[in-house]
């Protein structure tokens, strides 16, 4: 059991374009979704929480308008990345955990986007 | 949040107990202990989550002091597949404001 799942597990796409990236969790109801970011030999880094149907919280540093993060049900996130340039090209890792008591965060497989 | 700190990493041979130690003096009184494995260009995956004492599952134990001011993941005769990069995370998980901030984490690399 809890499986998250990643689409697409990798992208490449020209600078200017948007990417969207899905999170799903595939056997459980995920009431909050995590996005995170991860440059090579680093750290993850927090980029957002979100918690279905409310607006995510966006970490500071992160522009709120160049990573759109939607969590419309108890099973699916969507991060997009719009008008992407070279420097947004990283690994991209969704994590989601279900509510009431101790619940875990179990991370998907992670997203690899290459901007060109 | 609480902050954590762990060795930046760590060397160990195929067979051998490896134990990684964790610090986090802030902890507060919520706050589970909670570890991960990562490998290159995958998602972490969770090892072992814990509150006091010591938990055990099929893949690792954890100790935790009664302070609860720092945590040790032990993983029992290590082989070449576990090299990789080891994330001990500190957060409440019963609150609605829970969130997980990764540190730098413990690269061990297991030697034949």
């Amino acid at each position: 059991g809890a499986v998250v799942s990643q689409h697409p597990s990798w992208v490449i796409c020209k600078s200017g374009t948007s990417v969207k990236i899905e999170c799903r969790s595939l056997d459980f109801q995920a009431t909050t979704m995590f996005w995170y970011r991860q440059f090579p030999k680093q750290s993850l880094m927090l980029m957002a929480t979100s918690n279905e149907g409310s607006k995510a919280t966006y970490e500071q540093g992160v522009e709120k308008d160049k990573f759109l993060i939607n969590h419309a049900s108890l099973t699916l996130s969507t991060l997009t990345v719009t008008s992407a340039h070279p420097e947004d090209s990283s690994f991209y890792i969704c994590s989601a955990r279900g509510g009431g008591g101790v619940q875990t965060q179990y991370f998907g497989p992670g997203t690899r986007l290459l901007v060109l | 949040l609480a902050k954590t700190t762990q060795p930046i990493s760590m060397d160990s041979y195929e067979g051998q107990e490896v134990n990684i130690t964790c610090s986090h003096n802030n902890i507060a009184t919520n706050d589970y202990i909670t570890w991960y494995q990562q490998f290159p260009s995958q998602g972490p995956r969770f090892i072992i989550q814990g509150y006091k004492t010591k938990v055990t599952n099929e893949v690792a134990s954890l100790f935790i002091p009664a302070d609860r001011k720092s945590s040790t993941l032990s993983l029992p005769r290590v082989s070449l597949s576990d090299t990789a990069v080891y994330y001990c995370l500190v957060g409440d998980s019963n609150t609605g404001g829970f969130k997980t901030i990764f540190g730098a984490g413990t690269r061990l690399f297991v030697k034949a």
